[in-house]
């Protein structure tokens, strides 16, 4: 089975400056869709940016972008200039993409707080 | 309606006592998935339906959690005999059954026993 590990349970950062949130997976799979969601105080998840793993281009979504390193099965996602409604925790998914896939799995998801 | 919705928000019962939570996917989406957030922890997987097909149930914990999904649309989650390590945020999420789209949850339900 796919497993997911986050291995920062918390980061901080100054507003307005950059982190990284890092995520490593294990597959025996070519072909796949990794995610970052977001989860605020209101536990509702939120997409943050999706990955295609047969593309080598990293996603962006404005301040959001990724570093996916197949061969490394490394996921970090960036937020440049953070903001404070950032602060949340953010949680890392696989997807399989064979047929009959039978669940997402995610990492335990690491805690950003954005100091002021 | 626009998301999907978990009923009831909240639920605190006594230990021992059974409950049932309850999830309105997305309309259209085939796919739902079941996942229990202990505090302050990632997402622990439960079952997966997939349209008629037969439900992955490998992550529920015990005999005394199950799960249904009527007419492929709405879905039970129900355990019985609650215990006190049941305590957790329990998330529903449905999807489209296509490659590569994400999940929608819903804002959960918080469950404690007493």
């Amino acid at each position: 089975a796919q497993t997911v590990t986050q291995s920062q349970p918390e980061m901080s950062v100054q507003e307005a400056e950059t982190v990284t949130l890092s995520c490593t997976y294990d597959t025996s799979e070519s072909d796949y869709y990794l995610f970052w969601y977001k989860q605020p105080p209101s536990r509702q998840m939120i997409l943050v940016i999706r990955q295609e793993a047969y593309k080598q281009q990293n996603a962006t979504e404005n301040r959001f972008s990724v570093n996916f390193q197949k061969a490394a099965k490394s996921f970090s996602l960036k937020i440049s200039d953070s903001q404070l409604g950032d602060a949340a925790m953010y949680f890392c998914a696989y997807r399989s993409r064979k047929p009959r896939a039978n669940d997402m799995r995610f990492g335990a998801g690491t805690r950003l707080t954005v100091k002021p | 309606g626009a998301g999907v919705s978990q009923s009831p928000s909240n639920k605190v019962t006594e230990k021992g006592k059974d409950v049932e939570l309850r999830c309105d996917p997305i309309s259209g989406h085939t796919a739902l998935y079941w996942y229990r957030q202990s505090l302050g922890q990632g997402l622990e997987f439960l079952i997966y339906f997939q349209g008629n097909s037969a439900p992955d149930k490998s992550g529920l914990p015990s005999d005394r959690f199950s799960a249904e999904r009527t007419g492929g649309s709405v879905s039970t989650l129900t355990i019985q005999r609650t215990q006190q390590e049941d305590s957790a945020v329990y998330l529903c999420a449905s999807s489209i059954y296509r490659a590569g789209t994400e999940a929608f949850f819903g804002q959960g339900t918080r469950l404690t026993v007493v």
